[in-house]
């Protein structure tokens, strides 16, 4: 049981490359997130994928496209990356309790650097 | 979502116990109070979560006064493993726009 799995781990890229952060949660969990924390501050959501088909904008979801492919994929991609999208991002998964909030499992995270 | 207010770092010694106060002034009633921890290059992890009273694992207890305007992670006898940052957040299962603000940094000396 992995839990939530990011890959890759560290990407250099350059000014207007594209790439797609993957990640799969082994957990059966309904929800998944993106997460991009820049440093000494909080986390921002970038999107979530409440359920299965559906995807939504979170705070910061500029620059960013999500796809949920099935229940244990929900993938990043950013098209044209900036410098301004250097960060870590957390991929996290959520299963819809009956009473409660979200509790959210992280994955290790994904450090990307443009230049 | 309940808006939150927690210090912005804390400093403590091995031994001693740690609590942590977080400021939710306009909490619903439907919602419930979640930390979080997260250590250096890790994303964060879930500590506990409670509504009302007082809830306790093994990693740490969660006090919640009657008004439920804040709450108290308490983190007992700390050791240096337990520096790291907490969140504190507020919300409701519907809650899927979970913020996690710049949280305390709980830095423990020997």
């Amino acid at each position: 049981n992995a839990g939530v799995t990011q890959t890759p781990k560290f990407q250099v890229l350059k000014t207007g490359q594209s790439m797609t952060l993957q990640c799969a949660q082994d957990m059966n969990h309904n929800s998944m997130y993106w997460y991009r924390q820049d440093p000494g501050m909080g986390l921002r959501l970038i999107y979530y994928s409440a359920s299965e088909g559906t995807t939504d904008k979170g705070e910061v979801p500029n620059g960013y496209n999500v796809s949920r492919l099935n229940k244990r994929e929900f993938s990043l991609r950013l098209e044209s990356a900036a410098p301004s999208q250097t960060s870590v991002y957390f991929c996290a998964s959520s299963e819809q309790e009956i009473s409660g909030a979200n509790v959210l499992t992280f994955g290790a995270g994904s450090r990307l650097t443009v230049l | 979502l309940a808006k939150t207010t927690q210090p912005i770092s804390m400093d403590s010694y091995e031994g001693q116990e740690v609590n942590i106060t977080c400021s939710h002034n306009n909490i619903a009633t439907n919602d419930y109070i979640t930390w979080y921890q997260q250590f250096p290059s890790q994303g964060p992890r879930f500590i506990i979560q409670g509504y009302k009273t007082k809830v306790t694992n093994e990693v740490a207890s969660l006090f919640i006064p009657a008004d439920r305007k804040s709450s108290t992670l308490s983190l007992p006898r700390v050791s240096l493993s337990d520096t790291a940052v907490y969140y504190c957040l507020v919300g409701d299962i519907r809650d899927y726009k979970l913020s996690f603000g710049a949280g305390t940094t709980v830095t423990v000396r020997a």
